[in-house]
């Protein structure tokens, strides 16, 4: 079955330093990931998706994330953190008929 | 651009009363998922429906149900509800068949702002 893990469940990162949010898959096949963003009590925006066209997926507000398949990666980037990224970052797969998502990771924007 | 539209945004619900959550596709989008995100949780998904059918089941209570109708917008029907029910639930909208015929197999989920039922 296909499934997704994202490592950390809280990440804390200064205002202006590196993003990293990991997410690695789990999948007998060529997967569909996306990473999406939950604002405090809002829904979940899509910020990117891997659909094999290119291994360097650029995404909204700055992300980008590389499919690794060496390593069975889907790591979510963004080179300089801002005040507006404190959200939580969930990594999905899609499987037939829906999205299975990883628990999500909570990030921190510290001044 | 138009985008998933779920009413109500909040409820609030007694036990054992019944609640029924709508959902408005994207314009043209013709699948609609429901997932349910308890506190703290990632999304589950519930149920899906394509063009008026229902296309996939997930964990889904046998006290809720759901249908998609023919303007393709989309109700969760709750009953008995219980305490552990309350939750976030999202509805999310995607194309999946294309005008020109061919299948969309991307077909990515577009979310709603989800509506947050309290039962009390």
């Amino acid at each position: 079955a296909q499934s997704v893990t994202q490592l950390g469940s809280h990440v804390s990162v200064s205002e202006g330093a590196l993003v990293l949010l990991r997410c690695n898959y789990s999948s007998s096949v060529p997967p569909y990931l996306f990473w999406y963003v939950q604002y405090p009590n809002q829904g979940l925006q899509l910020l990117l998706k891997y659909t094999s066209a290119a291994t360097l997926v650029k995404g909204i507000n700055g992300f980008e994330a590389e499919f690794k398949k060496s390593e069975t990666s889907f790591h979510l980037t963004k080179p300089s953190a801002h005040m507006s990224d404190a959200a939580e970052y969930f990594c999905a797969v899609k499987v037939p008929g829906k999205l299975q998502f990883g628990a999500g990771t909570q990030v921190v924007v510290t001044p | 651009a138009a985008g998933v539209i779920q009413s109500p945004r909040h409820l609030i619900k007694e036990k054992r009363e019944t609640a029924t959550l709508k959902c408005y596709p994207i314009p043209r989008h013709d699948t609609v998922y429901w997932y349910q995100q308890g506190p703290g949780q990632d999304p589950q998904f519930l149920i899906s429906f394509y063009e008026k059918m229902q296309s996939d089941k997930g964990s889904i209570p046998d006290r809720f149900s759901a249908q998609q109708f023919s303007d393709y917008h989309s109700e969760l029907n709750m009953s008995s509800l219980e305490l552990g029910d309350s939750a976030l639930y999202f509805c999310a909208s995607s194309l999946y068949l294309a005008s020109g015929g061919e299948i969309r197999s991307t077909d990515t989920q577009y979310f709603g702002p989800g509506t947050r039922l309290t039962v009390l």
